[in-house]
């Protein structure tokens, strides 16, 4: 069964602080999809990142970075020099290629202090 | 950018009434999932489909019912409605159920009195 994991319940940084959010993913497939999402106080989800099983590639977006290592299982998100705007919950999430749903970890409330 | 479109954005019902919600996939998407999201909790996944055909199936209570219509929109029917089901009710769509990448709408907020 997949499962994703977010310890941080929540975290609090000062602006311009570099934050890791950290997400620890369990599956039994080869192939899956990893994700990002921003959930920021309005509510929607926002679409951050994929990343396939088969990339291990780092990815930066500009202030964003995923850091995705198989071996340990965890696909971690670092905001460099993080801004009031970042506030918001963000969630992991795993799919496999077998089924259609997506399946969320419990979300991290990141709240950035000016 | 066209995004998914989900109506309404707010609905108040009373306990066993019904409930239809309504989305709007992205132009040219002919996938739609439907996820609940109760308060302080993650999303959870009801149904989904594709190409008008149920693709897969979750958490979602018998009371529950959804489709796809033949120009890819979805509704959510929702009878005999719970305290417990309220929530933020997201809808997301994709090009293809191999993509993966889903892009939520903005929800539509259900409250059950």
């Amino acid at each position: 069964a997949q499962k994703v994991t977010q310890a941080q319940t929540e975290i609090s940084v000062v602006e311009k602080e570099d934050v890791t959010l950290d997400c620890v993913y369990e599956t039994r497939d080869t192939t899956y999809y990893l994700f990002w999402y921003k959930q920021p106080p309005s509510g929607e989800l926002v679409f951050l990142i994929r990343r396939n099983s088969f990339d291990e590639q780092n990815e930066i977006s500009g202030r964003y970075s995923w850091n995705f290592q198989k071996s340990t299982s965890s696909f971690n998100f670092t905001i460099t020099a993080s801004q009031v705007v970042d506030s918001a919950v963000y969630f992991c999430a795993l799919s496999e290629v077998r089924g259609n749903d997506m399946r969320f970890g419990a979300g991290t409330r990141l709240t950035v202090k000016p | 950018a066209a995004g998914v479109i989900q109506s309404p954005r707010h609905l108040i019902k009373e306990k066993r009434e019904t409930a239809t919600l309504k989305c709007y996939p992205i132009p040219r998407h002919d996938t739609v999932y439907w996820y609940q999201q109760g308060p302080g909790q993650d999303p959870q996944f009801l149904i989904s489909f594709y190409e008008k055909m149920q693709s897969d199936k979750g958490s979602i209570p018998d009371r529950f019912s959804a489709q796809q219509f033949s120009d890819y929109h979805s509704e959510l029917n929702m009878s005999s409605l719970e305290l417990g089901d309220s929530a933020l009710y997201f809808c997301a769509s994709s090009l293809g159920v191999q993509t993966r990448e889903q892009y939520f709408g903005p929800g539509t907020r259900l409250t059950v009195t």
